[in-house]
């Protein structure tokens, strides 16, 4: 079936550590984007990525990195330098021209930092 | 700073109330609007979006939105709410590839 897979669905890691979520899709879309959502502060925008080898900082990048080699994969990685890592992470796509800003949502992983 | 309010944090109605949850935008120029919907245990699915063209966009469900481009607003509205409509709602604009999402209603309905 076609979707968006995120993995794992629950991590938990020690302050200081970096971690690594995975985000592939088989809808052979172009965009991707990866969102946190906390509790009261809906969905925040943390990367997106238009075309592979190119992506856009969102609104709150400071301690995340992505990278876009593949087009159906797009992973984040949390790192030691984001302050409040402990979240729930969603990774969307969306097609290309036309249909542009819909976005399909993987289940998202939620990670827990001790 | 570039926004966008949902007015109501937490909703609660009874079945067969009529709904209307309020979305603004803070955006100039030209955006598209979506509504998305978050049902428990499930994962964020849209419900409704705006490119262009009939300001009153239907959605899946029996909702709908209002396009009002004077106001910056996009108010999702639905005559007749169900018990299984529970869930939160999210208002999103997309402007310059960039999809921001307001913070989200959660909407209780009583049975």
């Amino acid at each position: 079936d076609g979707g968006i897979t995120q993995s794992p669905k629950y991590l938990f890691r020690k302050e200081g550590q970096n971690v690594t979520l995975s985000c592939e899709q088989n809808l052979n879309h172009d965009a991707m984007y990866w969102y946190r959502q906390d509790p009261g502060q809906g969905l925040r925008l943390i990367y997106y990525s238009q075309i592979v080898n190119d992506f856009q900082k969102g609104d709150i990048a400071e301690g995340y990195s992505v990278s876009r080699e593949k087009k159906e994969s797009f992973p984040l990685t949390v790192t030691s330098a984001q302050k409040n890592p402990t979240a729930f992470y969603l990774c969307a796509s969306a097609p290309g021209q036309g249909l542009r800003g819909e976005l399909f949502f993987g289940e998202g992983s939620r990670l827990t930092v001790l | 700073a570039q926004s966008v309010s949902q007015h109501n944090h937490h909703v609660i109605l009874s079945e067969a109330a009529s709904l209307e949850l309020g979305c603004n935008y803070s955006y100039g120029g030209t955006v598209n609007l979506f509504w998305y919907v978050q049902y428990p245990g499930q994962h964020l699915q849209l419900l409704l979006k705006y490119f262009s063209g009939d300001p009153l966009v239907k959605g899946i469900k029996g909702f709908e939105a209002e396009f009002i481009k004077s106001k910056f607003s996009f108010n999702l509205r639905k005559p007749s709410v169900q018990w299984s409509d529970t869930a939160e709602y999210f208002c999103a604009v997309m402007r310059d590839d960039k999809i921001i999402f307001g913070k989200g209603t959660r909407l209780h309905i009583l049975p």
